[in-house]
């Protein structure tokens, strides 16, 4: 079993379409980062939390530390917001264990 | 944002050669930097871990005398792939890691270096 597990795997939407990646993690953490990847390969990243829920623009990321579970939202989701999403819980040493990713597709 | 930026984007070498890649924290000092490879399909496995003024620590099966990392201030670390084959060929990434608020620190990701090997 993955450490790290996100689901769905692969994800194809329509413009305007209210979107969620779920994160769940068996690893002991002290925050957790969201992660986008573009077809380039360059990652940005998105949020880092450590509880609650955070929102920038469309997007809102929340997380449960007791149940180790994060989410990805995306409102009003786009065309430009086609990537692929990682989950990426921070251990110690700041180090990062990855999600296998969700491919998100918008379509117009 | 904090910015961090790598060169050479891409790059394509003879097998046996040697490649250096730099990673940059552009708008902020790095306390710790982290080097990543990526094969296509696949994720990021995380290399070694470089600090400033010492020596990386480099993750089970990754060759430290192959992947040379030096960290010679907070806002610079490199990458040399030596004697490079095409098994070498792969996705480079660097991050650079900053004190957050809270005492956790946040990573902010290079864009990456494409390293084919022929």
């Amino acid at each position: 079993k993955n450490e790290v597990e996100q689901s769905p795997q692969n994800l194809t939407a329509q413009e305007g379409e209210f979107i969620t990646i779920n994160c769940s993690y068996s690893v002991g953490i002290s925050a957790l980062h969201w992660l986008q990847q573009h077809p380039g390969g360059g990652i940005v990243s998105l949020f880092m939390l450590s509880s609650g829920k955070k929102k920038h623009g469309r997007l809102i990321a929340t997380i449960n530390i007791q149940e180790k579970h994060s989410s990805l939202h995306i409102t009003a989701s786009h065309p430009r917001d086609s990537a692929v999403y990682i989950c990426a819980p921070t251990g110690t040493a700041s180090k990062l264990t990855f999600g296998t990713g969700t491919r998100l597709q918008v379509m117009l | 944002g904090a910015v961090v930026s790598q060169h050479p984007s891409r790059v394509i070498c003879k097998s046996g050669t040697s490649v250096k890649i730099e990673c940059r924290s552009l708008d902020f000092q790095a306390t710790t930097m982290f080097w990543y490879r990526q094969f296509p399909k696949q994720s990021l496995m995380l290399m070694a871990t470089s600090n400033e003024g010492s020596k990386a620590t480099y993750e089970q099966g990754v060759e430290k005398d192959k992947f040379l990392i030096n960290h010679a201030s907070l806002t610079l670390s490199t990458l040399t792939v030596t004697s490079a084959h095409p098994e070498d060929s792969s996705f480079y990434i660097c991050s650079a890691s900053a004190q957050g608020r809270g005492g956790y620190n946040e990573q902010f990701f290079g864009p990456g270096t494409r390293l084919t090997v022929l």
